[in-house]
């Protein structure tokens, strides 16, 4: 069965600590995996795309990464700023319709200390 | 770029009452539109697909009667919630996508309060 999961659930840091958020996945047909980070009360916002083991961006502190079976998202020196909840998804291709369709992991909950 | 606009930000309204929410993308065609549902501190339930000119895809489990969606253009996508109950209340969150491959971009979603 096509699963997304990601580890830890929550995470607290103190400023200037870094750390990684993981998000594994077993999906046949992978076409591309998603980073985006989520404020209380408000939708998504987009962060990466990566679509081959290999690829990495880089955006400001963020550095994500992606492997055949998982994803990391480095946060370097977070600030307070950072805290918000991440989440990742994965678009696969359903074998047997030849659709697509995304999988969204339940996220972790970043809190970063001053 | 890539912005997507989702309206109302709050409804609050009577049991019985019908509820639309708006989603354009503005400043892309959007080929396909998403509606989730989202319960505190859960992640993203999807609840339809929808292309345009097509009719909606929806998830197992989610009444096709009790949510409307209408995919009329390639930046406009609604999602109507009939004769709303209590139980209905919950943050509808809309996304758009460019097409396969594409990352989907997210409205900031709508808090629907039903007494």
């Amino acid at each position: 069965e096509d699963q997304v999961t990601q580890s830890p659930e929550a995470l607290r840091l103190q400023e200037g600590e870094s750390s990684s958020l993981n998000c594994s996945y077993t999906v046949s047909g992978l076409r591309g995996l998603f980073w985006y980070r989520q404020d209380p009360g408000k939708g998504p916002e987009f962060l990466f795309t990566l679509y081959s083991a290999g690829e990495e961006k880089e955006k400001e502190r963020l550095k994500a990464t992606l492997t055949k079976k998982e994803s990391f998202l480095h946060i370097t020196a977070p600030k307070p700023e950072d805290s918000a909840t991440y989440l990742c998804a994965v678009q696969a291709i359903l074998k047997t319709s030849g659709t697509y369709k995304y999988i969204f992991g339940t996220g972790t909950r970043l809190k970063v200390l001053a | 770029g890539a912005v997507v606009s989702q309206h109302p930000s709050r409804v609050i309204c009577k049991s019985g009452t019908s509820v639309k929410i708006e989603c354009r993308s503005l400043d892309f065609q959007a080929t396909t539109m998403f509606w989730y549902r989202q319960f505190p501190k859960k992640s993203l339930m999807l609840m339809a697909t929808s292309n345009e000119g097509s009719k909606a895809t929806y998830e197992q489990g989610v009444e096709k009667d009790k949510f409307l969606i209408n995919h009329a253009s390639l930046t406009l996508s609604t999602l109507t919630v009939t004769s709303a109950h209590p139980e209905d209340s919950s943050f509808y969150i809309c996304s758009a996508s460019s097409g396969t491959d594409q990352p989907q971009h997210f409205g900031d979603g709508t808090r629907l309060s039903i007494l």
